[in-house]
Parts: C-alpha cells; sequence; structure tokens
C-alpha cells in the first residue's frame, strides 16, 4: 500500500519569493512520482514526475521537485513565485501494480501575494 | 488538440434520478479511470478500466457503474444517485500499462444531488 502526506494544507508567499511545499510518500514498491496543479475549475495538470532516473527533476513553468529516497520525501520548489502560480497543488505516488492508482495527498493550496 | 472531454460540466439533480456523465480521450489511450474529489481527501478512484470491455473496481466503487464499449469513452453512471455522491469529477486517461504513465485529466464535472 502507499499513502501521501502534504505536510502544508496552506501556504502563503509574495511575489518574487521561493515556493516550497512539501511532501512525503510511504510505499511498498518502487514508486513513480508526480507533482499536479489545480487551476480553479479546471483540471489537473502535470508538473512533473520522478520515475527513477535523476532525482532532482525540472518541470514546467520553473517548478522543479527533488526525490529524497532516505527522507522519503518529494518537495516541489521554485525559486520566484509569480501570481499566475496560485492554485491547488497535488503530490501524488503511482505504483506499477494492475490498477494503477495514483494516490493523491489532500493538496496544499498556494496563495501568492502582491 | 490532445484532450479529455467530459460531460456535463456541471448538474443538479434529485436523489435516485438516474444520470450519466460521458467522458472521451482522443489519445487512443488504453487506461482510462474515474475519480471523485472531495475537500480534504484529495482525489479517489471508483472505477477504472485497462482497455475495452475490461473494467474493475477502483477505491469508492459503491453507487457508481461504468462501461468501455469504445476505446475512446468511458462513462460514468449513477444509476440512483443519492447526496452522498455530490462531488467534483475527474476522467483521466493514459498511454501503455506502467505506472510511471502520467494520467491525463479531464476538467471536471461538478455533481450535486438533492
Amino acid at each position: 500500500a502507499q499513502s501521501v502526506t502534504q505536510l502544508d494544507s496552506h501556504v502563503s508567499v509574495s511575489e518574487g519569493t521561493p515556493v516550497l511545499l512539501r511532501c512525503n510518500y510511504s510505499s511498498s514498491y518502487s514508486p513513480s512520482l508526480f507533482w499536479y496543479v489545480q487551476h480553479p475549475n479546471k483540471g489537473l495538470q502535470l508538473l512533473l514526475k520522478y520515475t527513477s532516473a535523476a532525482t532532482l527533476v525540472k518541470g514546467i513553468n520553473g517548478f522543479e521537485a527533488e526525490f529524497k529516497k532516505s527522507e522519503t520525501s518529494f518537495h516541489l520548489t521554485k525559486p520566484s513565485a509569480h501570481m499566475s502560480d496560485a492554485a491547488e497543488y497535488f503530490c501524488v505516488v503511482s505504483v506499477d501494480t494492475g490498477r494503477r492508482a495514483l494516490t493523491f495527498g489532500s493538496g496544499t493550496r498556494l496563495q501568492v501575494q502582491p | 488538440e490532445a484532450q479529455v472531454t467530459q460531460n456535463p460540466r456541471y448538474l443538479i439533480t434529485v436523489t435516485g434520478k438516474k444520470l450519466t456523465v460521458t467522458c472521451s480521450q482522443n489519445m487512443n489511450h488504453e487506461y482510462m479511470s474515474w475519480y471523485r474529489q472531495d475537500p480534504g481527501l484529495g482525489l479517489r478512484q471508483i472505477y477504472y478500466s485497462m482497455n475495452v470491455e475490461v473494467t474493475d473496481k477502483g477505491d469508492v466503487p459503491e453507487g457508481y457503474k461504468v462501461s468501455r464499449k469504445e476505446k475512446r469513452n468511458f462513462p460514468l453512471i449513477l444509476e440512483s444517485p443519492s447526496p452522498n455522491q455530490t462531488s467534483l469529477y475527474f476522467c483521466a486517461s493514459s498511454l501503455g500499462r506502467g505506472g510511471s504513465q502520467p494520467q491525463h485529466f479531464g476538467d471536471g464535472t461538478r455533481l450535486s444531488i438533492l
């Protein structure tokens, strides 16, 4: 079984400052890890994915995440927040079984203040 | 444009009145899935399909049915909706069989059951 814990339900930053959204996971198998973003009234958009290649993963819109197996973490970062980054972010784990279900964290709402 | 299309986007209905939410993808994906999103719970899988005529239960299948007669379509059926099925629903699809394949999401269907 796998699980995902997003450590902050809300994060507020000022425009131009760094963003850190924290995610811890547990999995009995080698996981694939994803970050998705959800803007209001929209579906989920893939930001980036980790699938056992490089541990530092670069995604779209300047986001990146680092897979740390020893800490079972997959934190999402961005050097400089933009107003358009305000959204809800989901950390997701997937394992290679028949169901291929995604296990979602409960989400982190990012606010960006002007 | 590659996309997953859900209809309707919004629906308010009453308890017991059968409804169908349609989902169609134009990417020739084998795998399709339905999720519901509830506050604080992230997304939970309802049903999934590995290919045409192959469907199976996810984490929360009670009260739902699905069918997969064609590769591109995966409708979600609520035979006798109840208020606890009020939620935001997402259809998703992905290529291939591995857990490392990212899933592509529709824009969601918001159902209110009175």
